[in-house]
């Protein structure tokens, strides 16, 4: 069975780092292009970064350049997101998803909450 | 790009129709001919899911009371009798450009 395993997150202050691991199964990491999606609390889904089959190529929204690494490491057929200097405005359910091509994102993880206090 | 999606709310009744429409600030034909406009659905206390990818093909598993059409800027996705397990948040998301989605339509009894 497909599937994506989320784990890390929680609350920090301001100004505080968080890693954020997604463990993929099911499928052949190595062959696709994965994706971090956040979701505001009640509010809509935007993309947050993306990062190609072996880790060389990636993409950020502007809000979290400077801020937020993705990274890989096919050989544990796992996906991180590592976060510094998180705002309050980085609260949010964090997904992390598979991405066969053009943003249809077909598998996603469970979500993993990060919330970041004042 | 902007997606915009209505309505926002859609209230349904069990057995009958519904529509959102997604409405594109620019075409999202690509260059390699395709139109990377997808849609998908995320039931309460859930992680989205796809249900149909490229304006019209539903993925595997997604009942055929589902379906999406349209084309260039404006796109459909129509239920042709709601089920009680449709109860969500719907939305459009292009890939065509940088990946944005629609602000989502909550479909509700």
């Amino acid at each position: 069975e497909v599937h994506l395993a989320q784990s890390g997150g929680g609350l920090v202050q301001s100004g505080g780092s968080l890693r954020l691991s997604c463990v993929a199964s099911g499928f052949t990491f190595s062959n696709s292009w994965m994706a971090w999606v956040r979701q505001i609390p009640g509010k809509g889904l935007e993309f947050v970064t993306n990062i190609n089959e072996d880790g060389s190529r990636n993409s950020y929204v502007d809000s979290v350049k400077g801020r937020f690494t993705i990274s890989r490491d096919n050989g544990k057929n796992s996906l991180y997101l590592q976060m510094n200097n998180l705002r309050a405005e980085d609260t949010a359910v964090y997904y992390c998803a598979r991405d066969p091509g053009y943003a249809a994102y077909d598998v996603w993880g469970q979500g993993t909450m990060v919330g970041i206090s004042s | 790009v902007v997606l915009t999606q209505s309505p926002l709310s859609l209230p349904v009744t069990l057995g009958q129709p519904a529509s959102i429409s997604c409405s594109s600030s620019q075409s999202l034909v690509h260059s390699d001919g395709n139109t990377h406009l997808h849609w998908f659905q995320q039931r309460p206390g859930q992680s989205p899911r796809r249900l149909i990818y490229k304006v019209s093909n539903r993925d595997s598993g997604v009942p055929d009371r589902f379906s999406g059409s349209g084309s260039d800027t404006d796109f459909t996705l129509i239920i042709t009798r709601v089920e009680a397990e449709d109860i969500g948040v719907y939305y459009c998301l292009q890939g065509a450009n940088w990946p944005t989605f629609g602000q989502g339509t909550k479909v509700e009894i």
